[in-house]
């Protein structure tokens, strides 16, 4: 069974940037894609991209386009997500999710999530 | 993008009531490429239904999910203290995957 751990709660100032990871323990991501989604306090699940193994080929919800970059080292199973320019509506709780199986993109199994506060 | 409207956005049942929610949405999302989660406090979304009606591992009978084209329905028979939570649904049709802005289920 699949387990996403994700690094631990981060707080960050107004314009600078936050990388988390996402490990694969218990095995590989098994060419499955990683996705990267949001939830803001109190409110609802917004998907920010995702990243393909094998390939490493990342696509990006066109809101987040020129603020994230999604990578991947398979060498230790484990996915990263970097957000810059950060400003206070990036408050959130950022979680990764594995593809259900190739070209499935819902998501069975999910990391425990990391909070990313932004403030001054 | 596809926009999905859940409703209602909250719902005031008790344990052993059968509940609907209802996703909607703004085009229609072909072979039924409509996932369900349950989210509880703090935790992370539970995957509920995959491709409209079929279930999730280990997700018991009392769920049910049906609906194609624009509107897709989560039926929860018999509720549980378990299952007040909220509910989400994604579209996986048409990147970006989209959500919707979730039902609340809660104990009445």
């Amino acid at each position: 069974q699949v387990q996403l751990v994700q690094s631990g709660s981060e707080v960050r100032k107004p314009g600078s940037a936050v990388k988390i990871s996402c490990k694969a323990s218990g095995g590989s991501f098994n060419g499955y894609s990683i996705n990267w989604v949001r939830q803001a306090p109190g409110q609802g699940l917004e998907w920010m991209g995702d990243i393909v193994p094998v390939f490493a080929i990342p696509n990006y919800a066109q809101k987040f386009q020129g603020r994230v970059t999604i990578t991947l080292d398979e060498s230790t199973s484990t996915a990263y997500m970097e957000l810059t320019s950060l400003r206070s509506e990036d408050t959130a709780v950022y979680f990764c999710a594995r593809d259900y199986s190739v070209k499935a993109p819902f998501f069975e199994f999910w990391g425990q999530g990391t909070l990313v506060t932004v403030s001054s | 993008e596809i926009v999905l409207t859940q409703s209602p956005g909250t719902l005031s049942l008790s344990p052993g009531e059968r509940v609907t929610l209802s996703c909607r949405a703004s085009q229609s999302i072909t072979s039924g490429y409509l996932a369900w989660y349950q989210q509880k406090p703090g935790q992370a979304p539970r995957l509920l239904m995959f491709g409209a009606s079929n279930r999730a591992t280990g997700i018991p009978d009392r769920f049910s999910g049906s609906g194609s084209g624009t509107d897709f329905t989560l039926a929860i028979s018999r509720l549980e203290p378990g299952d007040f939570a909220l509910y989400y649904c994604q579209q996986y049709d048409t990147a970006p995957w989209t959500f919707g802005q979730g039902t609340k289920l809660e104990i009445k």
